[in-house]
């Protein structure tokens, strides 16, 4: 049974850096690339980008500058990087695996809201 | 890029079909088989119903069905059950290895 169990500070301050983590359990971490999604409180789903166990890359183009999404395949964790943070970054971040086709999200984490607030 | 629209809101009653929309351009619904729809009930992570327009994974009831035409998709939910009232969002491949979602609709079972 595939499980992603993700984490990281849910509280930051203006400019500050969010950092999440997310653990795979079962999911064929070398098979996949590894995504970040957010959702606006009350809002829809952006795709902030994924990465796979190579270390390869895709950004959302509106994010780029801000996104740096790595891998520690020997822990098989993947984890995000959001830096100089505003309000319009709270959100509820999730994780969630690829599938075997492109740009499909199978499994999901239970999701992390993120505050900024200062 | 901009978001895939979707209505706002959309109900049907219970046993009925409802059919919902995704309208996106030739540079992502359009040009691609990567659409795929999401179910997310209140509090929850969302869930895969459809993916490659039409095709659903396993476990997804077949009264869930998808198509597209043009530059819209579309999601329908045949036999509507109470447990279908949900947000619903499509997603599509967006070139450039991006993907694009739609604002969500709220599915409402009368």
């Amino acid at each position: 049974q595939v499980q992603l169990q993700q984490w990281g500070a849910g509280l930051l301050k203006p400019s500050e850096t969010l950092s999440l983590t997310c653990a795979v359990y079962d999911g064929s971490f070398s098979n996949y690339f590894w995504n970040w999604i957010r959702q606006s409180p009350g809002k829809g789903l952006e795709w902030i980008g994924e990465i796979n166990h190579n270390g390869r890359t895709n950004y959302n183009p509106s994010l780029t500058s801000r996104v740096t999404i790595s891998v520690d395949t020997s822990k098989n964790q993947f984890s995000l990087n959001l830096n100089s943070v505003t309000a319009a970054d709270t959100a509820v971040y999730y994780c969630a695996r690829g599938g075997d086709t492109p740009m499909i999200l199978t499994y999901w984490g239970q999701g992390t809201l993120v505050t900024v607030s200062s | 890029q901009s978001a895939l629209t979707q209505p706002p809101s959309a109900s049907g009653s219970r046993g009925q079909s409802v059919t919902i929309s995704c309208t996106g351009t030739s540079s992502d619904i359009g040009g691609y088989d990567y659409v795929s729809w999401y179910q997310q009930h209140p509090g929850k992570a969302p869930k895969l119903m459809i993916y490659e327009i039409n095709k659903r994974p396993s476990g997804v009831p077949d009264r869930f069905s998808g198509s597209r035409s043009g530059n819209t998709a579309s999601l329908t939910v045949s036999g509507l059950q109470a447990e279908d009232e949900a947000d619903y969002y499509c997603s599509s491949y967006a070139g450039s290895n991006s993907l694009l979602f739609g604002g969500g609709t709220k599915l409402t079972v009368l």
